[in-house]
């Protein structure tokens, strides 16, 4: 079936660097990846929508220049935490979405800001 | 407006006991699609099923079933004769095809007791 690989599983970095999370589609062509963040013990919050080849549309709240979305091809999307604080710490998840897809999930990506 | 409630924050049940999770959903669309995911302990999210507007039939899948109810927007999940191995967060989640964005409910966490 429809897999959809996101790495890193986890990552550790110092406050004030960047990190980029990847999601990849491995057998579809996603034409909307979503992203989302997910507090321990909370749902999933939709943070941006991304479209191949367009701007994200982010949700309110969210921060466009600290959030980077890329979405340059049908099979990669890319988060890019910019300048990350301990408060931006939390598990990050995307998801892809194509024709006849039923909205796979990554694995997700724990961040961890010191 | 658009909103997935999950009214059920945790159930507790004993192994073998058959259990139903309810999931209301709010949308002005009238093409949407409705899921049902499950999170273990270990964090990914599990695909379990995809539902277009359009599509009201029940569905079974070996112990798990759902009842899709227009009139009641409720997209509902039972799991007869649980066993330990359900124990998990249960997501619902809405995705409207106008605004295209995906909507999360807030889970509900089952407990499976042998």
């Amino acid at each position: 079936g429809a897999v959809v690989s996101q790495h890193p599983s986890w990552v550790i970095c110092k406050s004030g660097t960047s990190v980029k999370i990847e999601c990849r589609s491995l057998d579809f062509q996603a034409t909307t990846m979503f992203w989302y963040r997910q507090f321990p013990k909370q749902s999933l919050m939709l943070m941006a929508t991304s479209n191949e080849g367009s701007k994200a549309t982010y949700e309110q709240g969210v921060e466009k220049d600290k959030f980077l979305i890329n979405h340059a091809s049908l099979t990669l999307s890319t988060l890019t935490v910019t300048s990350a604080h301990p408060e931006d710490s939390s598990f990050y998840i995307c998801s892809g979405w194509g024709e006849n897809s039923p909205l796979h999930f990554g694995n997700g990506t724990r961040l961890t800001v010191t | 407006a658009q909103k997935v409630t999950q009214a059920q924050t945790e159930i507790s049940v004993v192994e073998k006991e058959d259990v139903t999770l309810d999931c209301v959903y709010e949308t002005r669309d009238t093409t949407y699609y409705l899921f049902w995911y499950k999170q273990p302990p270990s964090g990914e999210l599990v695909f379990l099923i995809r539902r277009n507007s359009f599509d009201e039939q029940n569905e079974i899948s070996g112990r798990y079933s759902w009842n899709f109810q227009k009139s009641t927007s409720s997209f509902n999940f039972t799991i007869t004769a649980s066993q330990v191995v359900d124990s998990a967060v249960y997501f619902c989640a809405l995705l409207n095809t106008g605004g295209f964005k995906t909507i999360f409910g807030a889970g509900t966490r089952l407990f499976v007791k042998a």
